[in-house]
């Protein structure tokens, strides 16, 4: 069982701007700065958009932006595109002796 | 441009091992280090753990301890993972990923392998 739970789904149409959320259920992600986020196409492995709670890998779009406040992490992506559509997915150290944890997912569907 | 090419699908039965196979390009492998990330069909990401960038060092998750075990071979640039007992809920695409941070583990996975299909059925 995930300690880091996100919405089952998020939808928007294109152009506009959604957040997914975070929320752990212990103190992994309010503890700690090593918060990702990963987007991943069916079939397709998981692609780093979001690092170190709000950086982001080079070649990764400016519209895609992280934060976090209190023990929820939050990943915007503006100006929705078709080709978000995709499922997503948070992460984050863990001080148990897991060590890294992913959230249960997020499939962003385009209007 | 680091790219992870991975061995190909295995099938096996209940009580096996199986041992997949990572390679790096690019000659800067040995300064990363390196996780093991599993996905079950339809299911989630699942962190299975992490070998330092001499391959002295490894950690695993809790729910895999004394099933997994982690090497990994700088004169190849090649990391392996190997699972035994296996059992039906093994079933998953294995991916070979590695640390965004070279200073790291940032627990943060910039470069992927294409995944490995580990199939165990009777």
């Amino acid at each position: 069982q995930s300690a880091l739970t996100q919405p089952a789904s998020v939808s928007g149409s294109p152009g506009q701007s959604i957040t997914i959320s975070c929320t752990e259920t212990t103190s992994d992600v309010g503890g700690y700065n090593y918060v990702s986020w990963y987007q991943q196409h069916p079939g397709k492995a998981p692609k780093l958009m979001i690092y170190d709670v709000s950086n982001r890998p080079s070649g990764v779009s400016n519209r895609f932006s992280g934060s976090k406040s209190g023990n929820t992490a939050s990943l915007t992506i503006s100006g929705l595109q078709a080709e978000d559509e995709a499922n997503y997915y948070c992460s984050s150290y863990t001080s148990s002796s897991t060590l890294c944890v992913f959230g249960t997912g997020t499939k962003v569907t385009v209007l | 441009q680091v790219q992870l090419v991975q061995s190909g699908a295995e099938v096996k039965k209940p009580g096996a091992s199986v041992k997949v196979s990572c390679k790096a390009s690019g000659n800067t492998f040995t300064r990363y280090y390196m996780h093991w990330v599993r996905q079950a069909p339809g299911q989630g990401l699942e962190w299975m753990g992490i070998i330092n960038p001499s391959g002295i060092s490894t950690i695993y998750a809790q729910k895999f301890q004394g099933r997994v075990t982690m090497t990994r071979d700088t004169s190849t640039s090649t990391v392996y993972m190997e699972l035994s007992s296996l059992r039906s809920e093994d079933t998953a695409v294995y991916y070979c990923a590695r640390d965004v941070d070279p200073l790291g583990p940032a627990y943060a996975m910039d470069v992927w392998g294409q995944g490995t299909t580990v199939t165990v059925s009777s």
